[in-house]
């Protein structure tokens, strides 16, 4: 079984520059998670995805990050204009429903300089 | 709000020694208990898991997991570490109530030396 695939794995931006990062979840997941990661901390859920739909977007700083979810299979996070604190690992996991084990792609790490 | 609390940031050990990761929880109601692992380089990957039954849960390489709901814990184990369980591992709780919301905690990053 595939697993969740990133992309791009890494990336290095300026401060004040954009960035994308793009999630394909496991096949028949319906529920999609973007997470961050800073070093030294766990990681802390952005937004989380039913089908298409936002369910939980609470700690999405929504003045320079956006994600859609089209169809309700892949998935882009976007950052406009990035700052050096978003210097992060952005993990994107799937889970087949509520209340099931989540899976975790290998992460996008971005360093804002 | 619920939180997760990681006692340990760093912990040391030799081979063959014994572990416990500590991990607790604030949430009175029902909870759904990870322990997930992130090997050097790679993604995180999940351990074990309670979801209801048994407090004593059993994982992948040997690891086991007992949940004490009185002291709202899921703390982690092995009787015997290997040089190949270096790793950062995380505690997460998962507080149900409809969608699937994963806590995690700060993580404890364990090294085993030969």
């Amino acid at each position: 079984e595939a697993g969740v695939a990133q992309s791009p794995r890494y990336k290095i931006i300026e401060k004040r520059q954009s960035v994308a990062f793009w999630c394909n979840p496991i096949s028949g997941h319906a529920t999609l998670y973007w997470y961050q990661q800073i070093l030294g901390q766990g990681p802390k859920l952005l937004i989380q995805f039913q089908n298409n739909g936002v369910v939980d977007d609470s700690q999405l700083p929504k003045d320079r990050f956006s994600a859609e979810r089209l169809k309700g299979v892949d998935s882009t996070l976007k950052i406009q204009p990035a700052k050096l604190e978003d210097s992060a690992v952005y993990l994107c996991a799937s889970s087949f429903e509520s209340g099931n084990t989540i899976y975790f792609g290998e992460g996008s790490w971005l360093t804002v300089v | 709000a619920q939180s997760v609390s990681q006692h340990n940031h760093h912990v040391i050990l030799s081979e063959a020694a014994s572990l416990e990761l500590g991990c607790n929880y604030s949430y009175g109601g029902t909870v759904n208990l990870f322990w997930y692992v992130q090997y050097p380089g790679q993604h995180l990957q999940l351990l074990l898991k309670y979801f209801s039954g048994d407090p004593l849960v059993k994982g992948i390489k040997g690891f086991e997991a007992e949940f004490i709901k009185s002291k709202f814990s899921f703390n982690l184990r092995k009787p015997s570490v290997q040089w190949s369980d270096t790793a950062e591992y995380f505690c997460a709780v998962n507080a149900g109530g409809g969608y699937n919301k994963l806590i995690f905690g700060a993580g404890t990053r364990l090294a085993v030396h030969p």
